[in-house]
């Protein structure tokens, strides 16, 4: 398994504004995944973050609203940008630790007003 | 295009009672895993269970064991000796068992209380 945590775990922000969250895991993984959890409901994916190329963005998900850093095998950040209330939702991050289990950080809940 | 269903949106059970959660999947695919998370209103994800595809038999994890039913593509969950701590969300995952960025794909949830 894996430790991961989440920076911030909550945070409140004006529309217009943007966020970076950070996902750190307490071992070298290779994939990590970022979702986006409306209250409720399920998890879809944005995007998957390999360290050393660029982010693969899933339907629907585009790199200049969420742009993805991946600067190490240990740290990944999601950035919202230019945020709407639409926005408002659970952001989780996870890994995979080659054994193609899934493990997830404890999710960052985002309010825009 | 795999897909996952959970079509009860919301199960309850008695504490210490038995409780199955039901899943179907669709894929083309022979090879597979698939999966049962919990995530709890501390809306942290638990990953329960696993299940290769490959593997006749059912997984079981404690009091969490699985009727995985690869013909009829259908991977459900019980639950023995419901405990108040059980009272989650609980999602069916799919994995494809090919290619190293291969995806999660999850069902809708189902929310189970768990009734004292």
């Amino acid at each position: 398994s894996a430790v991961i945590s989440q920076k911030p775990s909550r945070d409140i922000c004006q529309r217009g504004t943007s966020l970076t969250i950070q996902c750190q895991v307490d071992s070298q993984v290779t994939m990590m995944f970022w979702y986006r959890q409306q209250p409720g409901q399920s998890l879809t994916l944005i995007a998957t973050a390999n360290q050393g190329s660029e982010a693969t963005y899933e339907s629907g998900f585009v790199i200049d609203k969420f742009p993805i850093s991946r600067p190490n095998l240990t740290f990944s950040t999601l950035t919202v940008s230019n945020m709407s209330p639409e926005d408002s939702s659970i952001y989780l991050c996870s890994v995979d630790t080659g054994s193609y289990e899934q493990y997830f950080g404890p999710g960052t809940r985002l309010t825009v007003t | 295009a795999q897909t996952v269903t959970q079509s009860q949106p919301e199960m309850s059970v008695q504490e210490a009672e038995t409780v199955t959660l039901s899943c179907t999947y669709d894929t083309s695919e022979s090879d597979y895993y698939l999966f049962w998370y919990k995530q709890p209103p501390s809306r942290q994800m638990i990953l329960v269970i696993r299940q290769e595809a490959y593997k006749q038999q059912n997984a079981t994890e404690n009091r969490f064991s699985v009727n995985f039913q690869k013909a009829a593509k259908s991977f459900s969950l019980k639950i023995s000796d419901s405990q108040l701590g059980d009272a989650a969300m609980y999602f069916c995952a799919y994995r494809s068992f090919i290619g190293a960025n291969s995806k999660l794909t999850f069902g809708k949830g189902i929310t189970l209380s768990v009734r004292p």
